[in-house]
């Protein structure tokens, strides 16, 4: 079993909706990261969060450090938020930064 | 300006060869990663370097080599090629506990 579960794995949903995306993770961390894979390939950091909650735009990261799990929001969705969103681990900080990654959750947003 | 770029973005080569890939960052960053996403999308690390100094060394086969002539560069050779190398390879780069910033990714097809 991997240490970083994303759910749902596909997700489709229509323009505008709100959308959810999880993250559970079995080990210990110094941060969590979200990242963006567009269909062209590219990965984008979208979010490194500790604790708590941080907002960019139209995104929201939370994250429960004592359950372990974070959620990524996306409001209003559009269809260029089409992408795969990865969530990522860091175990162990400090100038290691090794990255866990989660499976991915492929999102489809229709006009 | 590109922040993290790598050089080639498509390599189509056969069994046997040595190749290698290339990758710069104008960022200023200490830490330099390399990961490959096979083809189920699926990201791992394989190695790290911080200020020139190998700080992650996942359990890669040898014929993989990075070499980081500064800090800015961190390229990866790769001997004796084998159909299993066919991946998209990221490089990425961080400042210490911060986000990644990651490259363009390679497409190595290994025929």
């Amino acid at each position: 079993k991997n240490e970083v579960e994303q759910s749902p794995q596909n997700l489709t949903a229509q323009e505008g909706e709100f959308i959810t995306i999880n993250c559970s993770y079995s080990v210990g961390i110094s941060a969590l990261h979200w990242l963006q894979q567009h269909p062209g390939g590219g990965i984008v950091s979208l979010f490194m969060l500790s604790s708590g909650k941080k907002k960019h735009g139209r995104l929201i990261a939370t994250i429960n450090i004592q359950e372990k799990h974070s959620s990524l929001h996306i409001t209003a969705s559009h269809p260029r938020d089409s992408a795969v969103y990865i969530c990522a681990v860091d175990p162990y900080g400090g100038a290691t930064n090794k990255l866990i990654f989660g499976t991915g959750t492929l999102l489809a947003v229709q006009p | 300006d590109t922040a993290v770029s790598q050089t080639p973005k498509y390599l189509v080569t056969q069994m046997g060869n040595d190749k290698s890939i290339k990758c710069e960052q104008n960022l200023g960053h200490d830490t330099m990663y390399w990961y490959k996403q096979d083809s189920k999308k699926f990201l791992k690390i394989m190695f790290s370097y911080n200020n020139k100094e190998l700080i992650i060394n996942e359990t890669v086969p040898n014929r993989f080599s990075p070499k980081s002539p500064d800090k800015a560069h961190l390229n990866l050779h790769i001997n004796s090629l084998e159909l299993g190398d066919s991946a998209v390879y990221f490089c990425a780069s961080s400042p210490q506990n911060r986000e990644q910033y990651f490259g363009p990714g390679t497409r190595l097809t290994v025929t």
